[in-house]
Protein backbone atom coordinates (compact mmCIF):
# COMPACT_ATOMS: atom_id res chain seq x y z
CA UNK A 1 0.00 0.00 0.00
CA UNK A 2 1.27 3.99 -1.06
CA UNK A 3 2.04 5.50 2.32
CA UNK A 4 -0.41 8.19 2.37
CA UNK A 5 -0.46 10.22 5.92
CA UNK A 6 -2.63 13.21 6.59
CA UNK A 7 -2.76 15.75 9.48
CA UNK A 8 -4.54 16.29 11.25
CA UNK A 9 -6.52 13.61 11.90
CA UNK A 10 -9.37 16.05 13.71
CA UNK A 11 -9.82 19.38 13.81
CA UNK A 12 -12.74 21.37 15.56
CA UNK A 13 -12.31 24.84 14.35
CA UNK A 14 -14.37 28.41 14.23
CA UNK A 15 -16.39 29.70 11.34
CA UNK A 16 -13.84 32.09 9.68
CA UNK A 17 -10.66 30.85 10.20
CA UNK A 18 -8.15 29.75 7.89
CA UNK A 19 -7.54 26.27 8.17
CA UNK A 20 -4.83 23.76 6.31
CA UNK A 21 -4.65 20.22 5.97
CA UNK A 22 -1.66 18.40 4.97
CA UNK A 23 -1.17 15.31 3.00
CA UNK A 24 2.01 13.69 2.49
CA UNK A 25 3.06 10.77 0.52
CA UNK A 26 6.28 8.32 0.24
CA UNK A 27 5.08 6.45 -2.83
CA UNK A 28 6.37 9.33 -5.39
CA UNK A 29 3.04 9.24 -6.78
CA UNK A 30 2.76 11.93 -9.47
CA UNK A 31 -0.80 12.95 -9.17
CA UNK A 32 -2.62 13.91 -6.05
CA UNK A 33 -6.32 15.03 -4.99
CA UNK A 34 -8.57 16.27 -2.42
CA UNK A 35 -12.16 14.57 -2.12
CA UNK A 36 -14.60 15.30 0.92
CA UNK A 37 -17.24 12.91 1.90
CA UNK A 38 -20.62 13.76 2.67
CA UNK A 39 -23.76 12.00 3.77
CA UNK A 40 -25.83 10.95 0.48
CA UNK A 41 -23.13 12.92 -1.61
CA UNK A 42 -20.34 10.46 -2.17
CA UNK A 43 -17.00 11.28 -2.75
CA UNK A 44 -16.98 14.85 -4.23
CA UNK A 45 -13.35 15.81 -5.82
CA UNK A 46 -12.10 19.33 -4.57
CA UNK A 47 -8.97 19.76 -6.00
CA UNK A 48 -6.34 17.74 -8.15
CA UNK A 49 -2.41 17.54 -8.81
CA UNK A 50 -1.12 16.15 -11.90
CA UNK A 51 2.56 17.22 -10.96
CA UNK A 52 4.78 19.51 -8.96
CA UNK A 53 3.15 23.52 -8.76
CA UNK A 54 0.55 21.56 -11.54
CA UNK A 55 -3.11 21.95 -9.60
CA UNK A 56 -6.70 22.19 -11.30
CA UNK A 57 -10.29 22.76 -9.85
CA UNK A 58 -12.73 19.64 -9.07
CA UNK A 59 -16.70 19.80 -9.15
CA UNK A 60 -16.65 21.48 -5.43
CA UNK A 61 -13.77 23.96 -5.10
CA UNK A 62 -15.42 26.76 -4.33
CA UNK A 63 -13.32 28.04 -0.83
CA UNK A 64 -10.58 26.21 -1.39
CA UNK A 65 -7.32 26.26 -2.20
CA UNK A 66 -4.38 23.70 -2.62
CA UNK A 67 -0.70 23.93 -3.09
CA UNK A 68 1.67 21.37 -4.30
CA UNK A 69 5.97 22.49 -4.26
CA UNK A 70 6.95 19.32 -3.80
CA UNK A 71 5.87 15.93 -4.95
CA UNK A 72 5.46 14.26 -1.50
CA UNK A 73 3.26 17.24 0.22
CA UNK A 74 -0.32 18.30 -1.48
CA UNK A 75 -1.86 21.24 0.99
CA UNK A 76 -5.66 21.98 1.24
CA UNK A 77 -6.35 25.48 2.74
CA UNK A 78 -10.08 26.45 3.53
CA UNK A 79 -9.61 30.30 2.87
CA UNK A 80 -12.24 30.94 5.45
CA UNK A 81 -13.92 27.68 6.95
CA UNK A 82 -17.49 27.97 6.78
CA UNK A 83 -20.16 25.19 8.82
CA UNK A 84 -20.99 24.18 5.19
CA UNK A 85 -17.14 22.80 5.56
CA UNK A 86 -17.72 20.48 7.81
CA UNK A 87 -16.79 16.94 6.44
CA UNK A 88 -14.48 14.31 6.49
CA UNK A 89 -11.50 15.10 4.08
CA UNK A 90 -9.34 12.47 1.85
CA UNK A 91 -6.43 12.55 0.14
CA UNK A 92 -5.36 10.49 -2.72
CA UNK A 93 -2.64 9.37 -5.03
CA UNK A 94 -2.04 7.73 -8.09
CA UNK A 95 0.48 6.88 -10.46
CA UNK A 96 -1.60 4.69 -12.86
CA UNK A 97 -4.90 4.24 -12.54
CA UNK A 98 -5.31 3.06 -9.00
CA UNK A 99 -6.06 5.56 -6.34
CA UNK A 100 -4.92 5.09 -3.28
CA UNK A 101 -6.42 7.20 -0.13
CA UNK A 102 -4.80 8.65 3.01
CA UNK A 103 -7.10 7.93 6.75
CA UNK A 104 -8.80 10.54 6.43
CA UNK A 105 -9.10 13.94 8.39
CA UNK A 106 -12.37 14.68 10.45
CA UNK A 107 -13.06 18.83 10.26
CA UNK A 108 -15.77 20.33 12.39
CA UNK A 109 -16.26 23.95 11.68
CA UNK A 110 -18.70 25.21 14.60
CA UNK B 1 -21.03 13.00 -20.23
CA UNK B 2 -19.44 9.86 -17.13
CA UNK B 3 -21.90 8.68 -14.92
CA UNK B 4 -21.99 5.83 -12.10
CA UNK B 5 -25.45 4.77 -11.09
CA UNK B 6 -24.98 2.19 -7.79
CA UNK B 7 -27.94 0.57 -6.51
CA UNK B 8 -28.88 2.54 -2.99
CA UNK B 9 -28.45 1.15 0.17
CA UNK B 10 -28.25 0.19 3.23
CA UNK B 11 -27.80 -3.38 2.51
CA UNK B 12 -28.60 -5.43 5.20
CA UNK B 13 -27.96 -9.76 4.88
CA UNK B 14 -27.21 -12.61 6.98
CA UNK B 15 -24.03 -14.46 7.12
CA UNK B 16 -23.31 -15.88 4.61
CA UNK B 17 -25.74 -14.77 1.90
CA UNK B 18 -25.52 -14.04 -1.55
CA UNK B 19 -24.20 -10.74 -2.13
CA UNK B 20 -25.13 -8.70 -5.39
CA UNK B 21 -24.47 -4.54 -5.38
CA UNK B 22 -25.55 -3.08 -8.54
CA UNK B 23 -23.38 -0.76 -10.81
CA UNK B 24 -24.21 0.58 -14.23
CA UNK B 25 -22.36 3.72 -16.04
CA UNK B 26 -22.09 6.13 -18.82
CA UNK B 27 -19.61 6.85 -20.60
CA UNK B 28 -17.31 7.68 -23.78
CA UNK B 29 -14.78 5.71 -24.88
CA UNK B 30 -13.73 2.54 -23.24
CA UNK B 31 -13.35 3.28 -19.36
CA UNK B 32 -11.98 0.98 -17.12
CA UNK B 33 -13.84 -0.31 -14.19
CA UNK B 34 -13.85 -0.16 -9.96
CA UNK B 35 -14.84 -1.17 -7.05
CA UNK B 36 -13.07 0.48 -3.67
CA UNK B 37 -14.58 -0.60 -0.40
CA UNK B 38 -14.12 1.82 2.74
CA UNK B 39 -14.12 0.08 5.88
CA UNK B 40 -15.74 1.76 8.98
CA UNK B 41 -13.18 4.29 9.78
CA UNK B 42 -10.74 4.12 7.04
CA UNK B 43 -10.13 5.43 3.74
CA UNK B 44 -11.03 3.67 0.58
CA UNK B 45 -9.10 1.04 -0.52
CA UNK B 46 -9.44 -0.73 -4.37
CA UNK B 47 -11.38 -3.92 -4.12
CA UNK B 48 -11.23 -5.23 -7.50
CA UNK B 49 -11.04 -3.79 -11.08
CA UNK B 50 -11.47 -4.70 -15.20
CA UNK B 51 -9.80 -2.54 -17.97
CA UNK B 52 -11.28 -3.99 -21.04
CA UNK B 53 -14.85 -5.75 -21.89
CA UNK B 54 -15.69 -8.86 -20.58
CA UNK B 55 -12.73 -9.12 -18.03
CA UNK B 56 -13.32 -10.05 -15.06
CA UNK B 57 -12.01 -8.45 -11.56
CA UNK B 58 -11.53 -10.72 -8.30
CA UNK B 59 -10.43 -10.22 -4.84
CA UNK B 60 -11.19 -11.65 -1.48
CA UNK B 61 -14.26 -13.27 -2.80
CA UNK B 62 -15.76 -10.37 -4.70
CA UNK B 63 -16.05 -10.78 -8.08
CA UNK B 64 -17.32 -8.09 -10.91
CA UNK B 65 -17.69 -8.27 -15.11
CA UNK B 66 -17.34 -5.51 -16.91
CA UNK B 67 -20.41 -5.81 -19.36
CA UNK B 68 -20.02 -3.17 -22.26
CA UNK B 69 -23.59 -4.53 -23.66
CA UNK B 70 -25.23 -3.88 -20.91
CA UNK B 71 -23.14 -0.72 -19.55
CA UNK B 72 -22.73 -2.94 -15.77
CA UNK B 73 -19.96 -3.63 -14.01
CA UNK B 74 -22.28 -5.26 -10.70
CA UNK B 75 -20.32 -6.41 -7.39
CA UNK B 76 -20.91 -10.33 -6.32
CA UNK B 77 -19.73 -12.44 -3.53
CA UNK B 78 -21.20 -15.69 -2.94
CA UNK B 79 -21.42 -16.00 1.01
CA UNK B 80 -20.33 -12.79 2.82
CA UNK B 81 -19.34 -12.72 6.37
CA UNK B 82 -19.63 -10.34 9.08
CA UNK B 83 -16.19 -8.71 8.30
CA UNK B 84 -17.89 -7.27 4.81
CA UNK B 85 -19.67 -4.70 6.70
CA UNK B 86 -18.57 -1.58 4.85
CA UNK B 87 -19.05 0.81 2.23
CA UNK B 88 -19.02 -0.52 -1.28
CA UNK B 89 -18.10 2.46 -4.17
CA UNK B 90 -18.50 1.86 -7.80
CA UNK B 91 -15.95 4.51 -9.83
CA UNK B 92 -15.14 4.64 -13.44
CA UNK B 93 -11.96 5.99 -15.28
CA UNK B 94 -11.30 7.62 -18.70
CA UNK B 95 -8.21 7.72 -20.27
CA UNK B 96 -6.80 11.19 -20.49
CA UNK B 97 -8.65 13.26 -18.07
CA UNK B 98 -5.64 13.34 -15.21
CA UNK B 99 -7.05 9.96 -13.94
CA UNK B 100 -9.78 11.20 -12.29
CA UNK B 101 -11.95 8.83 -11.35
CA UNK B 102 -15.97 9.24 -11.46
CA UNK B 103 -17.57 8.03 -8.66
CA UNK B 104 -20.92 5.96 -7.33
CA UNK B 105 -22.41 7.33 -4.70
CA UNK B 106 -21.56 4.48 -2.61
CA UNK B 107 -23.91 1.59 -0.98
CA UNK B 108 -23.61 0.42 2.29
CA UNK B 109 -23.79 -3.22 3.06
CA UNK B 110 -24.30 -4.00 7.26
CA UNK B 111 -23.78 -8.23 7.49
CA UNK B 112 -25.29 -9.40 10.63
CA UNK B 113 -24.07 -12.93 12.50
Amino acid sequence: DAGITQSPRHKVTETGTPVTLRCHQTENHRYMYWYRQDPGHGLRLIHYSYGVKDTDKGEVSDGYSVSRSKTEDFLLTLESATSSQTSVYFCATSWTDTQYFGPGTRLTVL
Amino acid sequence: GNSVTQMEGPVTLSEEAFLTINCTYTATGYPSLFWYVQYPGEGLQLLLKATKADDKGSNKGFEATYRKETTSFHLEKGSVQVSDSAVYFCALLNAGNNRKLIWGLGTSLAVNP
